[in-house]
């Protein structure tokens, strides 16, 4: 059974970092490129990153770009997103989700989603 | 980066069909993909491709594409049908394999 399971979120100040990691089983992680999608609450998806399945290819949204990094440990089965110089606005659940082989943007599975909290 | 622009809200009466729609520049060169998504709980790929459904998801769903535009149709809506549904596509500006959403629809099941 393919899983995927977010963890790292949690309440951070304005200007600060986090790292969310998203630990995959039962596929072979290392065939399929990862997105990060985000949704602020109430609000409606957003993509944040993807990584191809080697790691050596990175997309980044414009609003994050500069300030946060995607990266995947393959040894591990684990994603990363690293999120520095956080905003207000990057308030939300950050979900991890896996693209169908041959397809980048279709997202066969999802995880249950990390809540992000930027706030003073 | 590209839009994907969706009507906020639609309904439906139980048992009838409804199209929800996506529109944007992208859809000329890519499909869409669509995703339901129920409250508290993570999007489900209903459909992607001219019109595949992955394993599990029932016949009443299909997916088609015309121009700029993407339609999900729900033949036979269900109560258990009402949620939010959000298309995407591959970003077609600049943004290498990027990827873009549109701003969901939320299906009211009558």
């Amino acid at each position: 059974e393919v899983q995927l399971v977010e963890s790292g979120g949690g309440l951070v100040q304005p200007g600060g970092s986090l790292r969310l990691s998203c630990a995959a089983s039962g596929f072979t992680f290392s065939s399929y490129w990862m997105h990060w999608v985000r949704q602020a609450p109430g609000k409606g998806l957003v993509w944040v990153s993807r990584i191809n399945s080697d790691g050596s290819s990175t997309s980044y949204a414009d609003s994050v770009k500069g300030r946060f990094t995607i990266s995947r440990d393959n040894a591990k089965n684990t994603l990363y997103l690293q999120m520095n110089s956080l905003r207000a606005e990057d308030t939300a659940v950050y979900y991890c989700a896996r693209a169908t082989p041959g397809v980048e943007y279709y997202f066969d599975y999802w995880g249950q989603g990390t809540l992000v909290t930027v706030s003073s | 980066s590209s839009e994907l622009t969706q009507d906020p809200a639609v309904s439906v009466a139980l048992g009838q069909t409804v199209r929800i729609t996506c529109q944007g520049d992208s859809l000329r060169s890519y499909y869409a993909s669509w995703y339901q998504q129920k409250p508290g709980q993570a999007p489900v790929l209903v459909i992607y491709g001219k019109n595949n459904r992955p394993s599990g998801i029932p016949d009443r769903f299909s997916g088609s594409s015309s121009g700029n535009t993407a339609s999900l149709t729900i033949t036979g809506a269900q109560a258990e049908d009402e949620a939010d549904y959000y298309c995407n596509s591959r970003d077609s500006s600049g943004n290498h394999l990027g990827v873009v959403f549109g701003g969901g629809t939320k299906l009211t099941v009558l």
